[in-house]
């Protein structure tokens, strides 16, 4: 079965502090994203990835940056968090361009509190 | 732009009875189609998908779906409901090719009572 692993499935921070989620999966797939849940708002996608040290803009980026160093692994940076970033944080990945069918494998969640 | 519209945003069933949830698409071609489960603290989990062929598609759980073009429409049936399908179910959509965006939509939340 496809894994894809949240680090921290519940995290605390204050206003201003930088925050780190991390994502890995083990099936070697090549794209991997990231997506905000909220209540009346569904997923909205904030970055996406479809290689090593490659990334791209999703609908929501700003206040978040990404980083993806290794295949395996996606990285969500908030560089100063702020309490409208209050939200629960999925990682999704997925096969590449030449089998890619847009089917995303997610992780079980972060729900981060910013207080 | 792609879009999904999932016009109900909360549904209660009686356990045992027939289940349907609307979802409208946007996009200018076919797209890919799919519904995704998601149970409470989880994350997301596909339920199945359309790509192309039959316009009716079966996936697990007892669930099925069926596209229908004129309608931009991929509702998610059940005929009898379990009430550990109680969860919050999101339709999405995306590009037939290149580089794969998905779109989801807001999700409607079901309920299932004794």
């Amino acid at each position: 079965d496809v894994k894809v692993t949240q680090s921290s499935r519940y995290l605390v921070k204050r206003t201003g502090e930088k925050v780190f989620l991390e994502c890995v999966q083990d099936m070697d797939h090549e794209n991997m994203f990231w997506y905000r849940q909220d209540p009346g708002l569904g997923l909205r996608l904030i970055y996406f990835s479809y290689d090593v040290k490659m990334k791209e803009k999703g609908d929501i980026p700003e206040g978040y940056s990404v980083s993806r160093e290794k295949k395996e692994r996606f990285s969500l940076i908030l560089e100063s968090a702020s309490t409208n970033q209050t939200s629960m944080y999925l990682c999704a990945s997925s096969f590449g361009q030449g089998i890619n069918t847009g089917e995303l494998f997610f992780g079980e969640g972060s729900r981060l509190t910013v207080l | 732009a792609q879009s999904v519209t999932q016009p109900d945003i909360h549904i209660t069933v009686s356990e045992g009875a027939s289940l349907e949830l609307r979802c409208n698409y946007s996009y200018g071609a076919t797209p890919y189609l799919f519904w995704y489960v998601q149970s409470p603290g989880q994350g997301l989990q596909l339920l199945l998908k359309y790509f192309s062929g039959d316009t009716l598609v079966q996936g697990i759980k007892g669930f099925e779906a069926e596209f229908k073009r004129s309608q931009s429409s991929f509702n998610l049936r059940k005929p009898s409901v379990h009430w550990s399908d109680a969860a919050e179910y999101f339709c999405a959509v995306s590009p037939s090719g290149g580089y794969q965006k998905v779109t989801f939509g807001i999700g409607t939340k079901l309920q299932v009572i004794p």
